[in-house]
């Protein structure tokens, strides 16, 4: 079975600190794709990594693939309590039309 | 104008009832999906369609049957509701199979 584990689980930061988040899997992905979702919402495309080894950069976020491209991680700098929400990671699966999900970082930036 | 659009966002029910929940997405895609995200935020594949056609199935109770009359709607429509079917589900649609998908706001289920 393919997964994708994310590290940590919850994450609990003052602001203008820096944090990393972890995708991880004993597969190899064509792609992963980060979203962030808000209470109440629905997930929201970040990025799409496609290439191992790629870094992506969004304003204080930075994505990137490793070189296997079994894992992946998102760094934020400075952060703001705006970044607060769940991180998801997102694979294709094996199966046509599986897009496979982790369970996410749920990460709270206070104040 | 939404993107993905389901309807409704909460839906209350009694044990036993049948209830629906529609999908629309006006982004000209070709892949829809249900997902259930359950209390752990959990986001677990359902269904998936591609042109109208049902390419995924994952292990789901036979009371969920998902319905598709053309490209832009996938509908959800779920049979004797029990207690462990509250959740929210997301409808979401990509472009093409597990590629960038967009999600509507939910429908937070809530059986009684």
């Amino acid at each position: 079975t393919q997964l994708l584990e994310q590290s940590p689980q919850f994450l609990s930061i003052q602001e203008g600190e820096n944090l990393t988040v972890y995708c991880n899997s004993s597969s190899v992905f064509s792609s992963l794709q980060w979203y962030r979702q808000e209470p109440g919402e629905g997930p929201v495309l970040l990025v799409t990594v496609v290439t191992g080894g790629e870094v992506k950069k969004l304003k204080r976020l930075t994505f990137q693939f490793g070189d296997a491209r079994k894992d992946s991680s998102l760094h934020i700098t400075a952060a703001q309590p705006g970044d607060t929400g769940l991180y998801l990671c997102a694979g294709k699966g094996r199966s046509q039309g599986n897009l496979i999900f982790g369970k996410g970082t749920k990460l709270s930036v206070k104040p | 104008d939404t993107a993905v659009s389901q309807t409704p966002k909460y839906l209350v029910t009694q044990m036993g009832n049948d209830k629906s929940i529609k999908c629309e997405q006006n982004l000209g895609h070709d892949t829809m999906y249900w997902y259930k995200q359950d209390s752990k935020k959990f986001l677990k594949i359902m269904f998936s369609y591609n042109n109208k056609e049902l390419i995924i199935n994952e292990t789901v109770p036979n009371r969920f049957s998902p319905k598709s009359p053309d490209k832009a709607h996938l509908n959800l429509h779920i049979n004797s509701l029990e207690l462990g079917d509250s959740a929210v589900y997301f409808c979401a649609s990509s472009q093409r199979p597990a590629t960038e998908a967009f999600f509507g706001q939910g429908t937070r289920l809530t059986v009684v």
